[in-house]
């Protein structure tokens, strides 16, 4: 079974920032966050990753808690070519990078 | 070129039949992957491999056999084919370490129909 829980859709008007929620209550210490979209049926996309820090690129900012067992998700000015199924991953440091998938979240960017 | 380069993109073929699915990458990782996905079922794992010697099954791997050829290659093939085995199938890569560079690359999907 995946090792994250995500609501498995969301809605959210163009403009606005999406915050995209992701439980993953039995995280261990050796293993980082990851986020990857998937547009259409095209193959999923790295999105970004985090360990215990907060992080910002140029398409998104991952905010992860205190204790590590939630995260989220933030596109901060979400345009319709937003729209797609993200997937939130637990990936360990070193080694047995078997990584089984979720059903992700199916992010609708409403015009 | 793209880094992870699935064959075919699309393919309908009998029940009954073999047929491979092949994926080549140009990355330089070591590890690849076999996904299959459903709609509405995410991505399921079939087999994996973290070097050209050491195969692996996934959550799904019956009705699945592999081959990896070379560090570069790494073929899923289906004996007989059977209707319930119509999905769309991707390859990955990934090599140990964090970040982008390390993380998943996929292919762009095989579109498999068997009728």
């Amino acid at each position: 079974d995946a090792k994250t829980t995500q609501p498995p859709s969301m809605d959210c008007a163009e403009g606005r920032a999406a915050n995209l929620p992701c439980n993953h209550s039995t995280i261990s210490g050796n293993e980082y966050v990851y986020w990857y979209r998937q547009i259409h049926s095209q193959g999923p996309q790295y999105i970004i990753h985090g360990l215990k820090n907060n992080e910002t690129n140029e398409m998104a900012s991952l905010i992860i808690t205190e204790d590590r067992k939630s995260s989220t998700l933030i596109l901060p000015h979400s345009t319709l070519r937003d729209t797609a199924v993200y997937y939130c991953i637990v990936r360990p440091r070193d080694v047995g990078d078997k990584i089984i998938f979720g059903k992700g979240t199916r992010l609708h960017i409403l015009p | 070129d793209a880094d992870v380069t699935q064959t075919p993109r699309n393919r309908i073929t009998k029940t009954g039949k073999r047929i491979m699915l092949e994926c080549s990458q140009t990355k330089g990782h070591d590890r690849m992957y076999w996904y299959r996905q459903d709609p509405g079922l995410g991505l399921r794992l079939i087999y994996y491999s973290f070097d050209v010697k050491d195969i692996n099954k996934g959550e799904i791997s019956d009705g699945y056999s592999v081959s990896r050829q070379a560090q570069a290659k790494f073929s899923l093939s289906l004996e007989s084919a059977i209707p319930n085995q119509t999905a769309l199938y991707f390859c990955a890569t990934s090599e140990p370490g964090q970040g982008k560079a390390y993380g998943y690359t996929f292919g762009s999907g095989t579109r498999l129909t068997v009728v």
